[in-house]
């Protein structure tokens, strides 16, 4: 297992589609996290996962975006309605679910709406 | 509410200089963590330390050093003798409560730019 892997690394997209990003964890972690990062900016909290359930989410999570991960490995990340705004970079994390543990980071999924 | 501070946004400095990145935090909490991530041009953040609320102790590894002050509350990070391969983005993040983890609220970054 290298690390956790997202796809795609890049998405063009026109304002108005929908687009879904998926992110493959660390295989033992059963913690997983979504991220958006805008160009100089630090990462923003999205939502997290223990296995199969989403325990948080944040209010920049409006209701054109949804996640998933229905058998507590991969999850998916939509966004409904692309706005340009949605522009940004999504990270996705995974960890192990004990306290003493670090979240380790993939190379992200560049979204750009035109 | 958390918040998390870096002061400065870009430092560049020429090979071999030492250099601290500031970071300053706000918390309610007693328990909490403190966290440093590089995110170099290709965009992973890759995780560099990770210290809880309990545990002033300073670190070092390698060339990388942390100064942890509640009194403060800032948890700076030293490198010594820059080299070339330190030139990324440097995130201070925090995060609260007991799992260490989760929702971690982060700095807006310092870009360190190392010159041969």
């Amino acid at each position: 297992d290298t690390g956790v892997s997202q796809d795609p690394r890049h998405k063009i997209t026109k304002r108005g589609q929908n687009v879904t990003f998926r992110c493959d964890p660390i295989s033992e972690h059963n913690r997983l996290y979504w991220y958006r990062q805008t160009l100089g900016q630090g990462p923003e909290f999205l939502t997290y996962f223990q296995n199969e359930a989403q325990l948080e989410k944040s209010r920049l999570l409006s209701d054109r975006f949804s996640a998933e991960r229905p058998k507590g490995s991969f999850s998916t990340l939509e966004i409904q309605r692309t706005e340009q705004g949605d522009s940004a970079m999504y990270l996705c994390a995974s960890s192990l679910e004990r306290g003493d543990t670090e979240a380790f980071f993939g190379q992200g999924t560049r979204l750009t709406v035109v | 509410a958390q918040k998390v501070t870096q002061a400065q946004t870009e430092i560049s400095v020429v090979e071999k200089e030492d250099v601290t990145l500031d970071c300053v935090y706000e918390t309610r909490d007693t328990t909490y963590y403190l966290f440093w991530y590089k995110q170099p041009p290709s965009g992973e953040l890759v995780f560099l330390i990770r210290r809880n609320s309990f545990d002033e102790q300073n670190e070092i590894s390698g060339r990388y050093s942390w100064n942890f002050q509640k009194s403060t509350s800032s948890f700076n990070f030293t490198i010594t003798a820059s080299q070339v391969v330190d030139s990324a983005v440097y995130f201070c993040a925090l995060s609260e409560g007991g799992g260490g983890s989760e929702k971690l609220v982060f700095g807006k970054g310092t870009k360190l730019t190392v010159n041969p």
